[in-house]
C-alpha cells in the first residue's frame, strides 16, 4: 500500500508568480484535502476534493484553486503569490466521511 | 467560529519526566483527534476520542476527552527523547462529509536526554 506523496518537497517563488503543488492519494482513497501550515501554527483547511469536485472550502481567497483527477490525485494552484503564502502545504487523503485523514510530508513553499 | 486552544505552546523537559498537554474549546465536538508531527513530515494520527469522558491509552500516552466533549488532554508518562515533536489536537468542523479539520496551534515538545 502506497502512502500519500507530494511534490515538489521544496519550492522558492517570487511575489506575483503562480505555483502548482501535486499530491497522490493513498491507494483506495477517493478524497483529498489540502491544508496550509504556517511556521509555528497548526494546519488550516484550504479545501477538499471528492469525485473531481470541490467539496468544502476554508477561509482562503479564490486565487487558491484545485483539481482532482480520475485517479484521485490532486493539484493545488496558487495565483498571484504573496509573501504570507510562505508555508508548508499538506495534502491528506481519506474516504469520504472517513474518520481518518492520512497526511503527506508536505511541500515547503517560500515566497520572496 | 470554532477554535481549539492548546497549552502550553512549548515544553522542554528532561527524559523521564511526566507532562500534560491541554486542548480546549468553547464548542462541542463529535470527536477529537491527536496528531504528532516531526520536522519535514506531515502529521500522524495518534488517537481519536469520541465519547465524553473517554480515556484511551497508547503505551505511555494517555488521552482523555472531556465529559462535555469541549476539551481534551494528552498525558505522557516517563517522556523519552523519541517523544520530541509537535503535538496537535484537531476536530471535525461542520458537516463531517466536508472533511474539514480544525487544528489547535500545536504544542512543541522537546525531551532532553
Amino acid at each position: 500500500e502506497t502512502g500519500v506523496t507530494q511534490s515538489p518537497t521544496h519550492l522558492i517563488k517570487t511575489r506575483g508568480q503562480q505555483v502548482t503543488l501535486r499530491c497522490s492519494s493513498q491507494s483506495g482513497h477517493n478524497t483529498v484535502s489540502w491544508y496550509q501550515q504556517a511556521l509555528g501554527q497548526g494546519p488550516q483547511f484550504i479545501f477538499q476534493y471528492y469525485r473531481e469536485e470541490e467539496n468544502g472550502r476554508g477561509n482562503f481567497p479564490p486565487r487558491f484553486s484545485g483539481l482532482q483527477f480520475p485517479n484521485y490525485s490532486s493539484e493545488l494552484n496558487v495565483n498571484a503569490l504573496e509573501l504570507d503564502d510562505s508555508a508548508l502545504y499538506l495534502c491528506a487523503s481519506s474516504l469520504l466521511g472517513g474518520e481518518t485523514q492520512y497526511f503527506g510530508p508536505g511541500t515547503r513553499l517560500l515566497v520572496l | 467560529t470554532q477554535l481549539l486552544e492548546q497549552s502550553p505552546q512549548f515544553l522542554s523537559i528532561q527524559e523521564g519526566e511526566n507532562l500534560t498537554v491541554y486542548c480546549n474549546s468553547s464548542s462541542v465536538f463529535s470527536s477529537l483527534q491527536w496528531y504528532r508531527q516531526e520536522p519535514g513530515e506531515g502529521p500522524v494520527l495518534l488517537v481519536t476520542v469520541v465519547t465524553g469522558g473517554e480515556v484511551k491509552k497508547l503505551k505511555r500516552l494517555t488521552f482523555q476527552f472531556g465529559d462535555a466533549r469541549k476539551d481534551s488532554s494528552l498525558h505522557i508518562t516517563a517522556a523519552q527523547p523519541g517523544d520530541t515533536g509537535l503535538y496537535l489536537c484537531a476536530a471535525p468542523s461542520g458537516s463531517s462529509n466536508t472533511g474539514k479539520l480544525i487544528f489547535g496551534q500545536g504544542t512543541t515538545l522537546q525531551v532532553k536526554p
